[in-house]
């Protein structure tokens, strides 16, 4: 299996700051990595995928970068409603695997 | 606005088996993939499975492999899946999701059903 390894595993932040998140695969999956935004209680919802395209209605705040075994996450100037947990997952290998997740909290 | 809504939460006994419904709703049922992912308490999430709403075809991460069967019903846009032997380590949330890329199997997913809790208790 791929593993799927974020960091980090929590990021305290301020509104309107700049973070980012990484996601290292253990063998490369190509483009083919997406990245969700999850809040307690409510499905997933895709934020970017293959690795650097925002899904149709997301902030263009959102961005994704990378190819093979390294990707970033980045949020420019952080609104409230980014406070969350953020997993990518790959769809390249069998199985699709998820990184752990990285928890943004307010600072 | 494409919808999946799921059944309600369960209550099983260990060694039980469970079902769980997806109904999709506002696009072409049979042109996306479903897939299933879990996501125990406080954890991260986990792919199951997904099926081919058209021609039935199925693949199964081999953890869940001979206890999860994952069918459709396609007269009523419905994904299900199946989990037997239940452990209490499959107490879950479970999702049905959608994959983004009707000409291929490897997409994100970009429609989630609002989950179905699982807790299996004796």
């Amino acid at each position: 299996d791929i593993q799927m390894t974020q960091s980090p595993a929590t990021l305290s932040a301020s509104v309107g700051d700049r973070v980012s998140i990484t996601c290292r695969a253990s063998q490369s999956v190509s483009n083919w990595l997406a990245w969700y935004q999850q809040k307690p209680g409510k499905a997933p919802k895709v934020l970017i995928y293959d690795a650097s395209t925002l899904q149709s209605g997301v902030p263009s705040r959102f961005s994704g970068s990378g190819s093979g075994t390294e990707f970033t996450l980045a949020i420019n100037s952080l609104q409230p409603d980014d406070f969350a947990t953020y997993y990518c997952q790959q769809y390249q290998g069998f199985p699709q695997t998820f990184g752990q997740g990285t928890k943004v909290d307010i600072k | 606005q494409v919808h999946l809504v799921q059944s309600g939460a369960e209550v099983k006994k260990p060694g039980a088996s469970v079902k769980v419904s997806c109904k999709a709703s506002e696009y072409t049922f049979n042109d996306y993939y479903m897939h299933w992912v879990r996501q125990a308490p406080g954890q991260g999430l986990e792919w199951m499975g997904w099926i081919n709403p058209d021609s039935g075809g199925t693949k199964t991460a081999q953890k869940f492999r001979g206890r999860v069967t994952m069918t459709r019903d396609t007269s009523t846009n419905t994904a299900y899946m199946d989990l037997t032997s239940l452990r209490s380590d499959d107490t879950a949330v479970y999702y049905c999701a959608r994959g983004r890329d009707s000409s291929s199997l490897y997409s994100a997913f970009d429609y989630w059903g609002q989950g179905t809790l699982v807790t299996v208790s004796s």
